[in-house]
């Protein structure tokens, strides 16, 4: 079965540094969301994106998030400063356009802010 | 808007017992629905879902879950719990409208007893 897999599995990074999520969609997928999820709280909704563009973005997605897909295969989330509250497991969902509700979830990546 | 409220934060049920975990959600338009379950330290499983057609609807490891549009719930079930359902479950609304983003509630933690 097809899976949506998620690089590094865990990150741990220093308050300030820059990281990259990394995430590769299911092959024929063309919707792309990153989710959030702060240690023991609910999966908030992140970003989502649709033919190289934002579709929407949460309050959260702010201006030190950067969502991306530079080679037409990887989808990638910076955060370009990091802060100690951005220590969270990320989700990558992906979904097919004729059936967009039904998202994918990748494993996760825990990233740690020390 | 969307949003979806879990009633419950945690639920213990001893090992045979009905599980009975609960779900209600708000959408303006018609809904999709998800269960999820999430394992220690893993990601999101997707358990049923819920688009259109038959109300009741069942899933993986023995769980279902019923639509109930003029309640508007979504509570999920399974006759006999076994130790290995000790875990968080998530619900989640989608809307086609919203380019597919999930809006997640804040989970159950279902523990099951000896």
């Amino acid at each position: 079965e097809p899976e949506v897999t998620q690089t590094p599995s865990h990150q741990v990074t220093q308050m300030g540094q820059e990281v990259i999520l990394r995430c590769v969609p299911i092959s024929n997928h063309l919707y792309f969301y990153w989710y959030r999820q702060i240690l023991g709280q609910k999966v908030e909704f992140l970003v989502s994106f649709y033919n190289n563009e934002i579709s929407e973005k949460s309050e959260i997605f702010d201006d030190q998030f950067s969502v991306e897909r530079p080679d037409g295969s990887n989808f990638t989330l910076k955060i370009r400063s990091t802060k100690l509250e951005d220590s969270a497991m990320y989700f990558c969902a992906t979904a097919d356009p004729t059936n967009l509700y039904e998202q994918y979830f990748g494993p996760g990546t825990r990233l740690t802010v020390t | 808007a969307q949003s979806v409220t879990q009633l419950g934060s945690h639920v213990s049920v001893s090992e045979g017992a009905l599980v009975l975990l609960r779900c209600n959600y708000s959408s303006s338009v018609p809904p999709y629905l998800f269960w999820y379950v999430q394992y220690p330290n893993q990601g999101l499983q997707l358990l049923l879902k819920y688009t259109t057609g038959a109300t009741l609807v069942k899933g993986i490891n023995g769980f279902e879950a019923e639509f109930k549009k003029s309640e508007t719930s979504f509570h999920l079930t399974k006759p006999s719990a076994h130790m290995s359902d000790a875990a968080e479950y998530f619900c989640a609304v989608s809307e086609i409208t919203n380019a597919g983003k999930s809006t997640f509630g804040d989970g159950t933690t279902l523990t099951v007893k000896p």
